[in-house]
């Protein structure tokens, strides 16, 4: 069974500091791994996406993944936080096998206070 | 290009009753799959629909099911509700052609159907 974990209910950073929000997962095969984001009232939007290659995938909004096969990881970072980037997060992976069926966790809190 | 859409933004209904949401996908898309996200949890996959089947299913119980047109917009129709079900029901499309679904597609969200059942 695949699945993943986000250890973190929230994070709180400073603005302008760098942030990760952490996500490890549980898959047979090779991973899919995605990152959304949720707004709230609003649905998810998608960020990015590792599917083979470079390990560190840069995505939308200055967000970027780094993929850790040996850790089963797959981490959001962004060097450098803005208020705007307050919402809720969530990690999804993707099996090929069921590739129609994606599964997220349970979502990360992300605050950034001025 | 509109995005994928879905009505009502909100609905509120009494045990017992059945609800039909809506979506249509972003355009080029062929592929809908719908997840239920209650309060403070992550999505949880229901099914899709490609070329008008059920092509996978999650966890759901016989209560939900769906359906695809053939212009690729969908339906999904929970019966028998049960106050468990309130929850913002999601749509997801993604460009799938393949018969086989490519995992390397991303699915696009609409902003989400709030169901209340009181």
């Amino acid at each position: 069974a695949q699945s993943v974990a986000q250890p973190e209910d929230q994070v709180n950073v400073a603005e302008g500091n760098p942030l990760t929000v952490k996500c490890t997962y549980s898959v047979s095969g090779n991973p899919y791994l995605f990152w959304y984001v949720q707004y709230p009232n609003r649905g998810l939007q998608f960020l990015l996406k590792y599917i083979t290659g470079d390990n560190l995938v840069k995505g939308s909004y200055g967000f970027e993944a780094e993929f850790n096969k040996s850790q089963t990881s797959f981490h959001l970072k962004k060097p450098s936080a803005l208020v705007s980037d307050s919402a809720l997060y969530f990690c999804a992976v993707r099996r090929y096998s069921s590739a129609s069926k994606i599964i997220f966790g349970s979502g990360t809190r992300l605050s950034i206070r001025p | 290009d509109a995005g994928v859409t879905q009505s009502p933004t909100h609905l509120i209904k009494t045990r017992g009753q059945q609800v039909t949401l809506r979506c249509s996908p972003k355009s080029g898309h062929d592929t809908v799959s719908w997840y239920q996200q209650a309060l403070g949890q992550g999505p949880q996959f229901i099914f899709q629909y490609y070329e008008e089947e059920e092509r996978q299913r999650g966890n759901f119980p016989d209560r939900f099911s769906g359906h695809q047109f053939p212009n690729y917009s969908s339906e999904l129709n929970v019966n028998a509700l049960l106050l468990g079900d309130s929850a913002l029901y999601l749509c997801a499309s993604s460009p799938d052609r393949a018969s086989s679904g490519s995992p390397t597609s991303t699915q696009y969200f609409g902003p989400g159907t709030r169901l209340t059942v009181l």
